[in-house]
């Protein structure tokens, strides 16, 4: 099956500032979506991206499916950006498969 | 979109019992997936069902513990069986709905939070 590395695991930020996560992958996709999983457990969808570039407010996202890459961008981070963000790639007809996720905590 | 309501949002139960988790969807689907969370960790896949046809498990998941049911297009239930306490864990159920030219997006519940003591 697909495998997914997401980088980095942890991740402590100023409120304020910008980050880029990483999510690489195994396999050729047709699905790629990134995901924020907020303190409630609560999974909320942010981008359906299997290749381009999106952007949605503050948040933008990369994929570059010939190279098994993408790249979520937060920029002026807040509070409530706090939670894990999953990057979660799927192929053919096979359901999404989860990375291990980065945890973001933005502080104040 | 889709909306999904899960039942229960969140159980105590006791080693050895089992717990019927319900998903609802607000529209007709071919397939539903359900996820499990545990403590700390990133959602793994118990298993894909489809309307009229058993339900297909990954690897680590077995029929007996993880019995499902997926009577109708929008209601799908997973029933955690003979509990202990490594099955603590958040149960999500989940759908997609096509997107782009050849691609699906998945939806999620917001979960069923499960504390076996």
């Amino acid at each position: 099956g697909i495998q997914v590395e997401q980088s980095p695991p942890d991740l402590i930020l100023q409120e304020g500032a910008n980050s880029t996560l990483r999510c690489n992958f195994s396999d050729s996709v047709n699905n790629l979506q990134w995901f924020h999983q907020n303190p409630w457990g609560q999974l909320i969808n942010l981008f359906y991206i299997p290749s381009g570039t999106k952007q949605n407010g503050r948040l933008s996202a990369t994929t570059v499916a010939t190279e098994r890459y993408s790249l979520l961008y937060i920029s002026s981070s807040q509070t409530t950006d706090s939670g894990v963000y999953f990057c979660a790639p799927g192929g053919g007809n096979t359901p999404l498969v989860f990375g291990k996720g980065t945890r973001l905590s933005v502080i104040a | 979109s889709a909306v999904i309501s899960q039942k229960p949002s969140r159980d105590i139960c006791q080693r050895g019992t089992s717990l019927t988790i319900q998903c609802q969807v607000d529209s007709q689907v071919t397939m539903m997936f359900w996820y499990r969370q545990q403590p700390g960790q990133s959602l793994t896949l118990i298993a894909t069902a489809n309307q009229g046809s058993e339900a297909t498990y990954e690897s680590g998941f077995v029929i007996d513990k993880f019995p499902i049911s997926r009577p109708n297009l929008t209601f799908s239930t997973l029933t955690v069986s003979n509990m202990s306490p490594e099955d603590s864990s958040i149960y999500l159920c989940s759908v997609r709905r096509r997107a782009g030219l050849a691609g699906y997006e998945q939806y999620f519940g917001p979960g069923t939070r499960l504390t076996v003591t």
